[in-house]
């Protein structure tokens, strides 16, 4: 069965520096979506980063870059030059093969950006 | 940038009343889900629907739960006698394409309380 591990419940940065939120999962499909999703305390489920299990090159977008080990099976979520607006939960969730259409989510991180 | 639009926000309503909520999903989009949130819990799916019929459902969407895509633009998901247990935050999302490595777009989000 496909499984999602989140063991940061909560995450604590100094503004400026980079953070480092941590994503296992477990999976014998060969073809899968990684994605990070931020979640505000508004609500909504704001899209970050995306990684396909045969792309070689790890993904970045902007300051988020997501560190892929396939042979580990983690990919987590690199921020670098943390914002006190990067104060958010944050998903890992991931699209198997085998498991259709749905999203499976991560149990997320609280991550709390310091002054 | 196209986004998915989710009415009402918060939606209070008496157990046992019926409650439908509301998604335009993004209009060149195919596939569209609707998930759930407990509050201070992890996303689950609901529901996919694709081609006017449901593609997958979870064990969570019984029989009190049902979709429609009434029009060309809205996409709703009807509770139809609602308990306690119903309160969260429920997210329509739409995507273009239906492989592993697509994601989707969520809307903002509707907060059903069942008082």
């Amino acid at each position: 069965a496909q499984k999602i591990t989140q063991t940061q419940p909560g995450m604590f940065v100094q503004e400026k520096e980079a953070v480092t939120l941590d994503c296992t999962y477990d999976t014998s499909d060969q073809s899968y979506g990684l994605f990070w999703y931020k979640q505000p305390s508004s609500g909504e489920m704001i899209f970050l980063i995306y990684q396909g299990s045969y792309d070689e090159q790890n993904a970045t977008e902007g300051r988020y870059s997501l560190n892929f080990q396939k042979a580990r099976k983690s990919a987590n979520l690199v921020i670098s030059a943390s914002q006190l607006g990067d104060s958010a939960m944050y998903f890992c969730a991931m699209r198997f093969e085998t498991s259709g259409s749905r999203l499976t989510f991560g149990e997320g991180t609280q991550l709390t950006v310091n002054p | 940038e196209p986004e998915v639009t989710q009415t009402p926000s918060h939606q209070v309503t008496q157990m046992g009343q019926e409650v439908i909520l509301r998604c335009v999903p993004i209009s060149n989009h195919l596939y569209f889900y609707w998930y759930r949130q407990i509050l201070g819990q992890k996303v689950e799916f609901l529901v996919s629907f694709y081609n006017n019929e449901i593609s997958e459902k979870s064990e969570i969407f019984d029989d009190q739960f049902s979709v429609e895509r009434p029009d060309g633009s809205n996409f709703t998901l009807k509770i139809r006698s609602t308990k306690l247990e119903d309160s969260a935050m429920y997210f329509c999302a739409s995507s273009e394409w239906d492989t592993p490595n697509y994601g989707y777009t969520f809307g903002s989000g509707t907060r059903l309380t069942v008082v």
